[in-house]
């Protein structure tokens, strides 16, 4: 059981280039989250998904699109990098009990656009 | 969504017990609390959840008053590492999963 795994874990971009952060779990968790964490800061909520096929936008959507076509993955994609995108990265997933918030996170992905 | 208010950091020593309270005043009826310890460079790790009065697990204790508007989260004997950012967490209004971390309260375990 390996819990919430990402890759890559470092990525360096140049401005407007595009990527993709993978995010994969292996708990049949039905939620999932992308959150960003700036230096300093707490984390900010980029999109959830509530199940295969549903996504919703969080606090911080714009610049990022996600999919979740799969339980298991929900990958998060950044188009046309921006310097504003540095950040690290994380995803996590939770069991469906909606009044339980117990995440569970991945290790991060560490992303710097220059 | 229901916001959090948490003190931005405090210091202790090693061994004293450490106290954190956070305010939830627009906590929704059946909202959780739930904390959060997250250390540099690493994805933030449950530490406790509860609904009322009082929970205690091997990490922590939650100490939660009848009016739930509070939490406090309580750590018995801190050692050094137990130096790292602690989030407080409460379900948002509309029972969606979305939740707001906030800036967390910034603990410092000194020797």
């Amino acid at each position: 059981n390996a819990g919430v795994t990402q890759t890559p874990k470092f990525r360096i971009l140049k401005i407007g280039q595009s990527m993709t952060l993978q995010c994969t779990q292996d708990m049949n968790h039905n939620y999932m989250y992308w959150y960003r964490q700036d230096p300093g800061m707490g984390l900010k909520l980029i999109y959830y998904s509530v199940g295969a096929g549903i996504t919703d936008k969080g606090e911080v959507p714009n610049g990022y699109n996600v999919s979740r076509s799969t339980t298991e993955d929900f990958p998060l994609r950044l188009e046309l990098a921006a310097p504003s995108q540095t950040s690290v990265y994380f995803c996590a997933s939770s069991s469906p009990d909606l009044q339980k918030h117990e995440q569970y996170f991945g290790p991060g992905t560490r992303l710097t656009v220059t | 969504l229901a916001k959090t208010t948490q003190p931005i950091s405090m210091d202790s020593y090693e061994g004293q017990e450490v106290n954190i309270t956070c305010s939830h005043n627009n906590i929704a009826t059946n909202d959780y609390i739930t904390w959060y310890q997250q250390f540099p460079s690493q994805g933030p790790r449950f530490i406790i959840q509860g609904y009322k009065t009082k929970v205690t697990n091997e990490v922590a204790s939650l100490f939660i008053p009848a009016d739930r508007k509070s939490s406090t989260l309580s750590l018995p004997r801190v050692s050094l590492s137990d130096t790292a950012v602690y989030y407080c967490l409460v379900g948002d209004e509309e029972g969606r999963r979305a939740l707001t971390f906030g800036s967390g309260t910034r603990l410092q375990v000194q020797p």
